[in-house]
């Protein structure tokens, strides 16, 4: 099994509301990310979680804020968001020790408008 | 820094036509390389890899050798189908140790848009 699931699937809020979007793997990975997309463009890195410990954060604004509660989700909570936040924000695992290449697997990622 | 370069797109073909997306890299060490496909509304699909010179990756008729006396990974089908239209990335990675752990930070390309036709 190589499924990363994301909830919701869509999302639109408002600059003033407080929501967080979900993410989950069984496949045993205890290294998990979050990536940014716009439109027609790669996916950015925004956090890094290893061994559910922040390992990378890549100078993201502090209305984004992660949090990893245990080996197999991850949330991103989100709040006073600016419309240019607007995004297909990726989640995705990787195994965190002992592998040969550490391939990382993504969810189907959470459409987030901001009005 | 690493950096990851692919063919400038977008790329239009007829289904059953070859299709080939260059990517060359540019990084220190030898990194993992891979290809990434996203469909349209959809997350990145792992493609395929390779994590070693010479190394062929294959994967639903699509093959990439890593080719380090090039620093090139190209994407290679012999017959597409309109089903394969979507966004290609090419990737590398690189591992960081901390504490006895590990995790990898990839590098994309600029992704090249393929569009088959029947």
């Amino acid at each position: 099994d190589t499924e990363v699931t994301q909830t919701p699937k869509h999302l639109v809020m408002g600059m003033t509301n407080k929501k967080s979007l979900k993410c989950e793997q069984h496949m045993g990975h205890r290294a998990m990310y979050w990536y940014k997309q716009k439109a027609k463009k790669p996916p950015e890195l925004m956090f890094v979680y290893s061994y559910e410990k922040l390992s990378i954060n890549e100078s993201v604004p502090s209305r984004f804020s992660p949090e990893c509660p245990n080996s197999s989700l991850l949330n991103l909570h989100l709040h006073a968001l600016q419309p240019e936040d607007s995004a297909l924000y990726l989640c995705a695992s990787s195994p965190a020790s002992g592998a040969s290449s550490y391939e990382q697997y993504f969810g189907p990622g959470t459409r987030l408008t901001v009005t | 820094g690493d950096s990851v370069t692919q063919m400038e797109g977008p790329v239009t073909l007829s289904e059953e036509a070859f299709l080939t997306i260059n990517c060359t890299y540019t990084a220190t060490g030898y990194p993992s390389l891979f290809w990434y496909v996203q469909y349209p509304g959809e997350g990145l699909q792992l493609l395929l890899k390779a994590t070693k010179a010479d190394d062929k990756g294959s994967n639903k008729g699509f093959e990439a050798t890593y080719r380090k006396e090039t620093t090139s990974f190209h994407l290679e089908k012999g017959s597409v189908q309109v089903s394969d239209s979507a966004v290609y990335f090419c990737a590398l990675i690189k591992i960081f140790n901390a504490g006895g752990t590990s995790y990898g930070k990839l590098t994309f390309g600029q992704g090249t848009i393929l569009t088959v036709h029947p």
